[in-house]
């Protein structure tokens, strides 16, 4: 199984604050690599794919970067409706993805 | 607009199966994959299968003995079964499209149901 790790778990910040979060794999997965936004007793929401592209929808001030084992979320300047959890996924390994741990980003 | 609902018990006994069943509205089922998705209570997710519509199913290895996925795509609806459950097995279950981009370039988890709580408990 492919491990995803995330970091950090859980973050403070503030509104206007550029946030970035690290997913990385046990192995490579090229840019096989999706994240989700997720608020309270909602489902997860797709925020970017492959690694770097931006879902339709989705806010600019959301990006991603990465490939191979080490892979960012930015949002590059936090809003109110940004405080929720976020996971990456690797569909490398498809069918068979797997998750990371998520991060909770917190208001400061 | 395409919508997915599960729909269930939300209590199972230990031993028992769980079995949920996801409609999906405003659309068809044909060509895509459909997944079933669980996160425990404060916990992350766990993708436990698929079936495409043609019926083929994949299944998480570390559930695989417990768990049947079958798609009814005269009613647009797909169904879970999971056997001999414990309380590790509590956990919101989602309902899940998944999609490909041209020549696999990409895949993704494109629409969420909202999910149902099934608690495991005597």
């Amino acid at each position: 199984d492919i491990q995803m790790t995330q970091s950090p778990s859980s973050l403070s910040a503030s509104v206007g604050d550029r946030v970035t979060i690290t997913c990385r794999s046990s192995q490579s997965i090229g840019n096989y690599l999706n994240w989700y936004q997720q608020k309270p007793g909602k489902a997860p929401k797709l925020l970017i794919y492959a690694a770097s592209s931006l879902q339709s929808g989705v806010p600019s001030r959301f990006s991603g970067s990465g490939s191979g084992t080490d892979f960012t979320l930015t949002i590059g300047s936090l809003q109110p409706e940004d405080f929720a959890t976020y996971y990456c996924q690797q569909s490398h390994s498809t069918p068979t993805v797997t998750f990371g741990g998520g991060t909770k980003v917190e208001n400061k | 607009q395409v919508q997915l609902q599960e729909s269930g018990p939300g209590l199972v006994k230990p031993s028992e199966t769980l079995s949920l069943t996801c409609t999906v509205s405003g659309g068809s089922t044909r060509n895509y994959y459909w997944s079933w998705i669980r996160q425990p209570p404060g916990e992350g997710l766990e993708w436990i299968g698929y079936v495409y519509y043609t019926g083929s199913t994949i299944y998480n290895p570390s559930l695989k003995s417990r768990v049947s996925i079958s798609m009814d795509t005269s009613k647009n609806q797909l169904s879970l079964k999971l056997s001999s459950v414990t309380a590790a097995d509590t956990a919101v279950y989602y309902c899940v499209r998944e999609n490909w981009g041209s020549g696999y370039s990409y895949q993704i988890f494109d629409l969420w149901g909202q999910g149902t709580l099934v608690t495991v408990s005597s």
